[in-house]
């Protein structure tokens, strides 16, 4: 029921992009994405819904895919303040509101 | 906005006593609650949703007379881990959820701590 996320870990330069996937075996209303840094508690960055949609906000952007039940993160021009670990969480179709963490991908940009 | 508070933010117990944590919607008001543990290096695991005025809905293999969980309004709930052992030192994180336009964003406190000793 976990969404499998991946890559698990990513490393990058300034300036490079990566995208990371998410990816569930059940049928979808939502997934939510948060990032992480060491210590803290998650940012809250984007939700997407049903539908085929995109979303984006400065070089940050997802898409999600419904008949496949995926989603994707796409980090393009990446600065050294994206490192933290990223966590895709799913709705399910019922749409209880309770979200489903996957096990996270670390993203470290280097200078 | 959308800012949750937790309190406290450490806290170091001797086994066998009870912490209170607690959360805090602070400009908005959260229908739903939701309890968090995360052990180091590894995901959110969801503990108990916490709805005001309702008794809380645990997961599967959580022990809902262990974590005691009170969610007095709309903007408070608090959880209550009663004799705690070691195995209880984690990081508990609780969210509180916007219902609207049935979009159910979650925003996170800042975490407590917890060492049992």
């Amino acid at each position: 029921q976990q969404p499998v996320q991946s890559p698990q870990a990513v490393i990058l330069r300034e300036g490079e992009d990566a995208v990371i996937n998410c990816s569930s075996s059940k049928a979808l209303y939502s997934v939510h994405w948060y990032r992480q840094k060491h210590g803290e508690a998650p940012v809250f960055l984007m939700i997407l819904l049903k539908g085929g949609e995109q979303k984006g906000h400065d070089k940050i952007s997802a898409s999600f895919n419904e008949k496949k039940q995926q989603s994707s993160l796409y980090l393009t021009a990446s600065q050294l303040s994206y490192s933290g670990t990223y966590f895709c969480g799913t709705v399910g179709s019922s749409n209880t509101g309770k979200l489903i963490f996957g096990q996270g991908t670390t993203l470290q940009v280097k200078p | 906005g959308a800012v949750v508070s937790q309190h406290p933010s450490r806290v170091i117990c001797k086994s066998g006593t009870s912490v209170k944590i607690e959360c805090r919607s602070l400009d908005f008001q959260a229908t739903t609650m939701f309890w968090y543990r995360q052990f180091p290096k590894q995901s959110l695991m969801l503990m108990a949703t916490s709805n005001e005025g309702s008794k809380a809905t645990y997961e599967q293999g959580v022990e809902k007379d262990k974590f005691l969980i009170n969610h007095a309004s709309l903007t408070l709930s608090t959880l209550t881990v009663t004799s705690a052992h070691p195995e209880d030192s984690s990081f508990y994180i609780c969210s509180a959820q916007t219902p609207g336009q049935g979009l159910y964003e979650q925003y996170f406190g800042p975490g407590t701590r917890l060492t049992v000793t």
